[in-house]
Parts: C-alpha cells; sequence; structure tokens
C-alpha cells in the first residue's frame, strides 16, 4: 500500500524556467516531509525538509509546499539549471516514528 | 556528509550463498536504517536500528537479518541470497534538526551497496 505517492515519472523542462514535483499522501498522520535528489550511482540527497505546522518552506532555488488538506505537497526549482537533472524522492515520516516512506520518484530533466 | 561509509559498494554473489553488507557511522547516531531501492519501487525500509542491539523489521524485511553489537556498525545479512535481492542498498542514519521551518528528524543516506545476485 503505497502511502507516499508521485505520480509524474518523468519531467522535462527548459532551463530557466520552474520545474514543479507533485507529491500525494494518504496517512493523515503523517507530520514530516523531506524531498531527496539521487543522481545516478549516488546515494539520495537531503534537499529540502517541511513540518506539517507549516505550509511553506524556501531554501534558495527550492521551495516546498504543504497543503495539509489535500494531502498534497509540491517542490518548485525556480530557475531550474541543468545540474538539477535527476531523480526528486518526495518521502513523509509520521510524529512518533523513525522511518520515512517514499514515493517511486519523478525523473527531472532540465534541458539548455 | 554524514560520515556513513558502506562496504563493498559493489558485490556479485551467487543464488543460495550468504551475504553481509556493513553500514559504518563516525558521528554516534542512535537510528540506523537499511534501505533498498528497485526500479518502481523508490526505496523500502528493510530494517532500522534504534541502538545496540535493538532493532525492528521495515516493510521488506523477509529473507534479510541485521546486526548491530556497536553503535557504530549496523550489519545487513543475507542469510541465502535469492536473484530477488539483486538491488541496490542505502544505509541511513537520522539526525534531529531544528531549523527554520523543519523541526523533526532528517535522514542522510550512504553512498549505497550493489549487488547481484546471479
Amino acid at each position: 500500500d503505497q502511502q507516499v505517492k508521485q505520480n509524474s515519472p518523468s519531467l522535462s523542462v527548459q532551463e530557466g524556467r520552474i520545474s514543479i514535483l507533485n507529491c500525494d499522501y494518504t496517512n493523515s498522520m503523517f507530520d514530516y516531509f523531506l524531498w531527496y535528489k539521487k543522481y545516478p550511482a549516488e546515494g539520495p540527497t537531503f534537499l529540502i525538509s517541511i513540518s506539517s505546522i507549516k505550509d511553506k518552506n524556501e531554501d534558495g532555488r527550492f521551495t516546498v509546499f504543504l497543503n495539509k488538506s489535500a494531502k498534497h505537497l509540491s517542490l518548485h526549482i525556480v530557475p531550474s539549471q541543468p545540474g538539477d537533472s535527476a531523480v526528486y524522492f518526495c518521502a513523509a515520516m509520521k510524529n512518533s516514528g523513525y522511518a520515512l516512506n517514499f514515493g517511486k520518484g519523478t525523473s527531472l530533466l532540465v534541458t539548455p | 556528509d554524514a560520515g556513513i561509509t558502506q562496504s563493498p559498494r559493489h558485490k556479485v554473489t551467487e543464488t543460495g550463498t550468504p551475504v553481509t553488507l556493513r553500514c559504518h557511522q563516525t558521528e554516534n547516531h542512535r537510528y540506523m536504517y537499511w534501505y533498498r531501492q528497485d526500479p518502481g519501487h523508490g526505496l523500502r525500509l528493510i530494517h532500522y536500528s534504534y541502538g545496540v542491539k535493538d532493532t525492528d523489521k521495515g516493510e521488506v524485511s523477509d529473507g534479510y537479518s541485521v546486526s548491530r553489537s556497536k553503535t557504530e556498525d549496523f550489519l545487513l545479512t543475507l542469510e541465502s541470497a535469492t536473484s530477488s535481492q539483486t538491488s541496490v542498498y542505502f544505509c541511513a542514519i537520522s539526525e534531529p534538526t531544528l531549523k527554520r521551518g523543519y523541526s523533526g528528524n532528517t535522514i542522510y543516506f550512504g553512498e549505497g551497496s550493489w549487488l547481484t545476485v546471479v
């Protein structure tokens, strides 16, 4: 039972434009949400996170938005750069838990 | 860099043989994890540990065992490897985080161990 869903397996965006990656979850007990970026043959790298008490968190070019009522979050990358081309994983954690539930990932391609 | 080292990084083994993957951390983290990544599945939790000799199962624990005899090492063992266990295995640690927009645990991953069972 997939509790975290990334329904777009891939996304292609032009350099300089905005990339929007979406994530939906089903478990209302999730309180923490994290995004990871993964290049081939490397481990996932932590990118940005948000607590359920917030609806927005930003770090440089990366902003995460959380809509708790819709059980939906999104990652915005502005402006997109070719080096952003990677697989992005959305993950969620319960307040009482210590392990992450992951989505299947979205492969982002930023073209020059 | 969360101070995680995985070994071996690459291994090819035969069906039915035992295999042990090692995760070593240098920063005294209490929580450690083993995940596997497969195409179409994202990352799935195999086992995790919340202290020395304290471990618990994740969602895909069948066929795997773990041990943690000291804080810095978390071992994943495939008692009798099968082709379905061909995968990339990631060790991870959990670190409390307190900063603007987020106060919770953040999980950091190692570089991965590529295992092929033939």
